[in-house]
């Protein structure tokens, strides 16, 4: 099955923006890109999910160019309550989900 | 309150000894599925279950066992767990089946197996 690719970790200060990036060489025409953030000790949570271009929320965006094999997920000004473990999921219509391995994200003061 | 509910969050058991992890939705969900995260490899799928009385296996069902005999349960059941299955178990649901169906996701069972 296809499957994504994310850097294991980042680091990042307070204030900054963040980008993580994730590559889904094997995207199919009907899957979406979406992100979930996980903090310890809960269950990852829904951020941001887009198909193409630019999605935009209170919380971060999205960027899928226009070949969709990767994706951007942008943080602005990112504060220590942002540490977390992200993950990118790659998927359409199909019940079996593949999540990877995410990317922890350790911000600094 | 809308959420995904999962009994024991905490489990400390023996080997060979069965148990079942519950997970219950009250979202009238049809989705639901049974994740297991370990340390470097990330969140990974046990099974899933798209209605009543449909499951399938996701990417590492070895071990394991479901049932959905209702919409808003779907306990996982380890009929004799050996210490490979040490782990931090996740339920979760969507309103359909589909990755671009947001999946919400219980608060976790942590199990260990000795």
């Amino acid at each position: 099955l296809a499957k994504t690719t994310q850097p294991i970790s980042m680091d990042s200060y307070e204030g900054q923006e963040v980008n993580i990036t994730c590559s889904h060489n094997n995207i199919a025409t009907n899957d979406y890109i979406t992100w979930y953030q996980q903090f310890p000790s809960q269950g990852p949570r829904f951020i941001i999910q887009g198909y193409k271009t630019k999605v935009t929320n209170e919380v971060a965006s999205l960027f899928i160019p226009a070949d969709r094999k990767s994706s951007t997920l942008s943080l602005p000004r990112v504060s220590l309550s942002d540490t977390a473990v992200y993950y990118c999921l790659m998927a359409g219509n199909t019940g079996k989900l593949i999540f990877g391995q995410g990317t922890t994200l350790q911000v600094k003061p | 309150e809308a959420q995904v509910t999962q009994n024991p969050r905490y489990l400390i058991t023996v080997t060979g000894k069965k148990l079942t992890v519950t997970c219950s939705q009250n979202m009238n969900h049809e989705y639901m599925s049974w994740y297991r995260q370990d340390p470097g490899l990330g969140l990974r799928q046990i099974y899933y279950s798209m209605n009543v009385e449909v499951t399938d296996k996701g990417d590492v069902p070895e071990g394991y066992k479901v049932s959905r005999k209702e919409k808003r349960n779907f306990p996982l059941i380890l009929e004799s767990p050996s210490p490979n299955q040490t782990s931090l178990y996740f339920c979760a649901s969507s309103l359909i089946y589909g990755g671009h169906n947001e999946q919400f996701f219980g608060p976790g069972t942590r199990l260990t197996v000795l």
